[in-house]
């Protein structure tokens, strides 16, 4: 079975820019969740979708926005990018039938912003 | 506000030499503990996920306990290879997301 995929892996913007990201489940998941990862802050989580409706939203500015699509892919936008924005974004994906389940992880996207 | 802490931040181990990592949480009605190893540049890969106090879970060098307020991560006779950033995470009711510890960052050396 195929793992999460995220595209593209890296990417180069500047301030002021927008950026958008995209994340496909292993087939069969729901569920997917996006994690900002910084050296400083760690992993933290910006928002889960499931069945194209956000469920959560972590504690992120409202510059960082999502979707999914209705065969479960997701993408995520930032805009009017920061310095501050520039990260590891990780998209996870579970079944998405309860709190608890397993979630696993892409490879990520490396953001970095000028 | 939930919160899950990992000690110690960094381990150098030699080769052989068994240690243990810990993940003290304070979450209000836990769900699920998750373990996940990263390594440089890549994505957290899954290793186990504990439900309830007294649980444990083995695989290959690691084993995975569970309590009422923290969770361990013992590494036996450890080789280079599982030298990697071991991250904990917990879930707590009512929603899906993962609150992570910054990490134990692990180093074997031969």
């Amino acid at each position: 079975k195929a793992g999460v995929t995220q595209t593209p892996r890296y990417l180069i913007k500047t301030r002021g820019q927008q950026v958008t990201l995209s994340c496909s489940p292993i087939s069969g998941h729901r569920s997917v969740s996006w994690y900002q990862q910084t050296p400083g802050q760690g992993l933290q989580f910006l928002f889960e979708y499931f069945s194209e409706t956000q469920r959560n939203k972590g504690n992120f500015p409202g510059r960082f926005s999502g979707r999914q699509f209705s065969n479960s892919r997701s993408e995520m936008n930032v805009s009017t990018l920061e310095l501050g924005d520039s990260a590891l974004y990780l998209c996870a994906s579970s079944l998405g039938e309860a709190p608890g389940e397993t979630q696993y992880f892409g490879p990520g996207t490396r953001l970095l912003v000028l | 506000e939930d919160q899950v802490t990992q000690s110690p931040e960094a381990l150098r181990l030699q080769e052989g030499e068994s240690s243990s990592l810990n993940c003290s949480y304070t979450v209000s009605g836990l769900r699920g503990l998750f373990w996940y190893r990263q390594d440089p540049g890549k994505g957290p890969e899954f290793l186990f996920t504990l439900y309830s106090a007294g649980e444990e879970k083995e695989k290959e060098r690691l084993k995975a306990t569970l309590t009422k307020k923290e969770s361990f991560l013992h590494i036996t006779a450890p080789k280079p290879e599982d030298s990697a950033t071991y991250l904990c995470a917990a879930v707590v009711y009512g929603n899906n997301r993962l609150a992570f510890g910054k990490g134990n960052q692990v180093v074997v050396i031969p």
